[in-house]
């Protein structure tokens, strides 16, 4: 079955630098790959997701790259807040359907101001 | 509209009790599922839903059941709790639509077994 890794497990950068999360996956039938958000003691919540037929998608501070080839896909957060601090988790969905989302074990990012 | 509605929002049982925790959603969404999330192992697919009277097992089965009656409510069920079942329960729906979709999640279930 898919299989998820992700890094760093913990991740401190300076309010206003870049934070990188990176995330792989085993499965290449896999083809959609979304990001989740989770601050403290809340729900996970979608911030940003890429579909395997695109190498990357950008919403404002917040983009996501795809490599099919490699099977791997990052997090790119650009010009850091403090609110930008929580838990991320990537995912990987196989074409059956998002029910089977398979999680990374998250990265805990610290905005440090 | 409320989304995905958990209940309890917390629970403490003693080990060998069971008790259902509670899944209520208002998208009409198809799919439904039950994750647990544990400290540094994320979240772990427990069941899953594709609709009314279909479920079938996740990565970490053992010990829980599910049923889907109708498409708006996913329990799950502890036969009989242990502390290794200590956790926060997430249930999440999505629409059913191929190519993936956003998975909306409800506001989780702190268990604690002791």
């Amino acid at each position: 079955g898919e299989n998820v890794e992700q890094h760093p497990s913990t991740l401190s950068v300076q309010e206003g630098d870049s934070a990188v999360i990176k995330c792989t996956y085993s499965d290449s039938a896999s083809n959609y790959f979304p990001w989740y958000k989770q601050e403290l003691g809340k729900r996970p919540q979608l911030i940003i997701d890429i579909r395997s037929n695109v190498g990357e998608k950008k919403d404002q501070r917040i983009a996501v790259t795809l490599n099919k080839t490699a099977k791997h896909f990052s997090l790119h957060i650009t010009e850091t807040q403090p609110e930008d601090s929580a838990v991320y988790f990537c995912a990987a969905s196989p074409p059956s359907g998002t029910y089977k989302y398979i999680f990374g074990t998250g990265t805990r990012l610290k905005v440090l101001a | 509209n409320a989304g995905v509605t958990q209940t309890p929002e917390f629970q403490v049982l003693k080990t060998g009790q069971s008790m259902t925790l509670q899944c209520a959603q208002d998208m009409n969404h198809e799919y439904m599922s039950w994750y647990r999330q544990d400290p540094g192992m994320g979240l772990r697919l427990i069941h899953y839903s594709v609709g009314a009277g279909i479920t079938d097992q996740g990565e970490v089965p053992n010990g829980y059941n599910v049923s889907r009656s109708t498409t708006e409510d996913f329990p799950l069920r502890l036969l009989s709790a242990a502390p290794s079942q200590t956790s926060v329960y997430f249930c999440a729906s999505s629409y059913g639509a191929t190519g993936g979709t956003e998975a909306f999640f409800g506001q989780g279930t702190r268990l604690t077994v002791v």
